[in-house]
């Protein structure tokens, strides 16, 4: 069945730093693929989405590229900000007779410190 | 902004007893989706809805949840009996029904401890 992977958490980094987050799948078809993040307290937001293979999805200065050939959605941001601590999970879509249901990975804690 | 609404935020029960959870999608969203999120993992989808007909519940214990959408709005989610292992947030989700790919929005959940 399908499965996604994340990079194992938490994350702890000072402010201004590079954040990437492992993301890996398995699926049988062609996947969409997003980023879900959760603040403390709230629902998941979408943050981003890829629909095809070599796409790039980004928002809020974070961006994801869809890499089939490595089955990877790799999360990535170049300067981190207190306000990005939370919990972000990647997650996957496909047709058939799934009818759209997300599968997602563990997700991944992030914390931005000062 | 049109928000999907779940009551109660919190809710306390022993085991053995029934617990209902409520979700009203945003205005116009075909689809609504239960997950079960336990602390420290990913969301798992319990039901699908289609409108008023379920189009999955694989994953719902069905010996003892429940799941209904009577007119193809607003939607309950029921546990009886609650068992210590049911403790966890339960999210709704919902999305147009033509956007099978496309963005789920999700409500803030309802945190369910089972003593």
């Amino acid at each position: 069945g399908d499965s996604v992977t994340q990079m194992e958490g938490p994350v702890t980094l000072s402010e201004e730093a590079f954040l990437t987050i492992n993301c890996t799948y398995t699926a049988t078809g062609y996947p969409s693929l997003f980023w879900y993040v959760q603040y403390p307290g709230e629902g998941l937001q979408l943050l981003l989405k890829a629909t095809k293979a070599d796409d790039k999805g980004s928002n809020k200065g974070f961006e994801a590229t869809y890499r089939k050939e490595t089955t990877s959605f790799h999360l990535e941001k170049g300067s981190v900000q207190v306000s990005d601590s939370a919990v972000y999970f990647c997650a996957l879509s496909t047709g058939g007779t799934s009818y759209g249901k997300l599968t997602f990975g563990q997700g991944t804690i992030l914390t931005v410190h000062p | 902004e049109a928000e999907v609404a779940q009551s109660p935020r919190y809710k306390i029960t022993e085991k053995s007893q029934a617990v209902a959870f409520w979700c009203d999608p945003i205005s116009g969203h075909a689809t609504l989706y239960w997950y079960r999120q336990i602390l420290g993992q990913g969301p798992e989808l319990l039901v699908q809805f289609q409108d008023e007909s379920v189009v999955d519940d694989s994953q719902l214990p069905k010996d003892r949840f429940s799941a209904e959408r009577l007119k193809g709005v607003d939607s309950t989610l029921k546990i009886q009996p609650a068992e210590l292992g049911d403790s966890a947030m339960y999210l709704c989700a919902s999305s147009f029904k033509e956007r099978v790919y496309g963005e789920q929005f999700f409500g803030p959940g309802t945190r369910l401890t089972v003593l």
